[in-house]
């Protein structure tokens, strides 16, 4: 299976530290995306990072691409009791469908 | 604007009902997708629409049958569901198929 692998499962914080969460895939992809899903609602797309970049910034988000360890990471500096959500690494397979699979995901909770 | 409407927001049916679920973009995107979500789980890819056509159909059972009369609306036509089909129902849609995806808030599903 393509579907990546986030770590940890659950992430407890206070506001103002840095959260990072990670994902893991097995066969080379096209493409690694993370989504936020608060709870019970929607998925809201954040980042969308290539197999050929190794790093993009969006505000206060960094992912990290590494395709020789299979693996990516997303930074959340300075967090908000509002990044409370589950984070999602959605990721498709190289030759496959162009269809985007999820990860399990990472709880996160920012304490106020 | 760049939103993915979801009708209704909750559905409450007995197992012998038949209803449908309504999803709407006016993007232009060319991709539109529903997924089955469980409480704390990752979303589950059930169909997906490539310009208008039925492009994947994750081995989902016939009591769901899903619509695209045209590229805006996609429709998801329920009948005879179990009560394990209890579930949040998501659209999504893209621009194309390796494209970032765009999701609804969802139809929360509760069988009874």
């Amino acid at each position: 299976s393509q579907q990546g692998e986030e770590d940890p499962q659950a992430l407890s914080i206070q506001e103002g530290e840095n959260a990072t969460m990670n994902c893991s895939y097995k066969t080379s992809i096209n493409n690694l995306q993370w989504y936020r899903q608060n709870s019970g609602r929607g998925l809201v797309h954040l980042i969308l990072i290539r197999s050929n970049e190794r790093e993009k910034h969006s505000g206060r988000l960094r992912v990290t691409l590494d395709t020789s360890k299979k693996s990516s990471s997303l930074l959340i500096t300075a967090s908000r009791a509002a990044d409370t959500a589950s984070y999602f690494c959605a990721t498709d397979a190289r030759g496959g469908s162009y269809i985007p699979t999820f990860g399990r995901g990472t709880s996160l909770i920012v304490h106020p | 604007d760049t939103e993915v409407t979801q009708t209704p927001k909750h559905l409450v049916m007995g197992m012998t009902n038949k209803k449908s679920l309504k999803c709407e973009q006016h993007m232009g995107h060319r991709a539109m997708y529903w997924y089955k979500q469980k409480a704390k789980k990752p979303p589950e890819l059930m169909f997906v629409y490539s310009y208008e056509k039925l492009s994947i159909n994750e081995s989902v059972p016939s009591r769901f049958s899903p619509e695209c009369p045209n590229s805006s609306l996609l429709n998801l036509h329920l009948h005879a569901l179990q009560p394990e089909d209890s579930a949040l129902y998501l659209c999504a849609s893209s621009q194309v198929l390796s494209h970032e995806q765009y999701f609804g808030p969802g139809t929360r599903l509760t069988v009874t």
